[in-house]
């Protein structure tokens, strides 16, 4: 089963708005990351946050984990045309396999 | 630095043939991968390789071989498909497991099955 839940499934915004992506999950985790995928692409690597983190910044990312709620948020600041992709997040358990969610589509309108 | 390099990027099949996805990375990484990626549902673990000789079954593994052919390159092999492996199926690697970086992803195959 799948160990991540996106919300929102889709979200569309305009240029210069902050977009925000919550992910929850289900199980004790190592560590969540963060992916994109621009249509018909392979997955790029965002940022990746540890359990015992609670924040975590990568440029216009913001990053925030809370293991009490099993849930984390990305926040994407001044968003760019560029910025139209898939989100996903992933976590790594025990097993040090990375298990995905369902993803949010991110639609920034020029 | 190529990374992850899978190929083909598309196939069709009848049901019932066989066919072998390719993957190879030249970062020197560990641990492979295959996932499949179906509309809503995900990405989910198909087969992983932990290491250069070990192979184990990820979330969805019927239907699907894989052979860990050395350090590079890691192959998926649908041995009779069927139309529920129509999908685009991506491989990874990763040099700790995903325990302090991300997995480097390749571009995908897209194989439908008819």
């Amino acid at each position: 089963s799948q160990q991540g839940e996106e919300d929102p499934q889709a979200l569309s915004i305009q240029e210069g708005e902050n977009a925000t992506m919550n992910c929850s999950y289900k199980t004790s985790i190592n560590n969540l990351q963060w992916y994109r995928q621009n249509s018909g692409r392979g997955l790029v690597h965002l940022i990746l946050i540890r359990s015992n983190e609670r924040e975590k910044h990568s440029g216009r990312l913001r990053v925030t984990l809370d293991t009490s709620k099993k849930s984390s948020s990305l926040l994407i600041t001044a968003s760019r045309a560029a910025d139209t992709a898939s989100y996903f997040c992933a976590t790594v358990t025990g097993a040090n396999n990375l298990f995905f969610g369902t993803g949010t589509r991110l639609t920034v309108i020029p | 630095n190529a990374g992850v390099t899978q190929t083909p990027k598309f196939q069709v099949l009848k049901t019932g043939q066989s066919m072998t996805l390719q993957c190879a990375q030249d970062m020197n990484h560990n641990s492979m991968y295959w996932y499949r990626q179906d509309p809503g549902m995900g990405l989910r673990l198909i087969y992983y390789s932990a290491s250069e000789g070990t192979t184990d079954k990820g979330e969805v593994p019927n239907g699907y071989n894989v052979s860990r052919l050395n350090k590079r390159e890691f192959s998926l092999r649908l041995e009779s498909a069927a139309p529920s492996q129509t999908s685009v199926y991506f491989c990874a690697s990763s040099g700790d497991r995903g325990r302090r970086s991300g997995y480097t992803f390749g571009s995908g195959t897209r194989l439908t099955v008819v």
